[in-house]
């Protein structure tokens, strides 16, 4: 597609519940990010794809969180035993990845309400 | 590995002021830099880029950037803010060699009051 894709744009789950928040990057970015943005806060990088590369999964938070990428398509990430603290806008971006292409491109986020 | 401080959390300037935004990187070489802008409601878009040459590089809505390597600081300015600026900035840095993930800082808020 033209952009990155983001989906569902909203979600609403209840507290216990897993949630599996899918990123269909720009056709041919081999690099891919998530990050969350809890309201009022900035970015919180979450973990970052490159290739085939081992996932850089630093900045998830907790084990209750994971991300998955097959190759340089879609990603997923995964909330398990969703809490009211993962309620946030969940952000994903893709780039070309190296060089002059690092410049990011993002969807238009998912925001999570856990009630 | 990089790092992106933005020093103010929120700032808040009158229509038609002039407005700077600061953003330090750490960085061992030249970085690629980044200033993104986050409307209320919208996604994040790219105001402008740094990879390179002249150091003033200029943005859409306005906005200009200066890198000054002496300083490690890439900090957005625009001359008249209008109430339309109002929104989340973030800076950002990337490395230019190799698989490198682009680092943002977390952000600075503008308020635009009349």
């Amino acid at each position: 597609g033209a952009g990155v894709s983001q989906s569902p744009s909203n979600k609403v789950t209840e507290k216990g519940k897993d949630v599996e928040l899918r990123c269909d990057p720009i056709s041919g970015h081999t690099a891919l990010y998530w990050y969350r943005q809890r309201l009022g806060q900035g970015l919180e990088f979450l973990i970052y794809f490159q290739g085939n590369s081992a996932p850089d999964k630093s900045g998830l938070p907790s084990d209750r969180f994971s991300a998955e990428r097959t190759g340089e398509s879609v990603s997923t990430l995964t909330i398990q035993r969703t809490q009211q603290e993962d309620s946030a806008v969940y952000l994903c971006a893709s780039s070309l990845g190296q060089g002059l292409n690092t410049e990011a491109f993002f969807g238009q986020g998912t925001r999570l309400t856990v009630v | 590995a990089q790092s992106v401080t933005q020093p103010d959390i929120h700032i808040t300037v009158s229509e038609g002021a002039s407005l700077e935004l600061r953003c330090n990187y750490s960085y061992g070489a030249t970085p690629y830099l980044f200033w993104y802008v986050q409307s209320p409601g919208q996604g994040l878009q790219l105001l402008l880029k740094y990879f390179s040459g002249d150091t003033l590089v200029q943005g859409i809505k306005g906005f200009e950037a200066e890198f000054k390597r002496s300083q490690s600081s890439f900090n957005l300015r625009k001359p008249s803010v209008h109430w339309s600026d109002a929104a989340e900035y973030f800076c950002a840095v990337g490395a230019p060699h190799g698989y490198q993930k682009v680092t943002f800082g977390t952000g600075t808020k503008l308020q635009v009051i009349p």
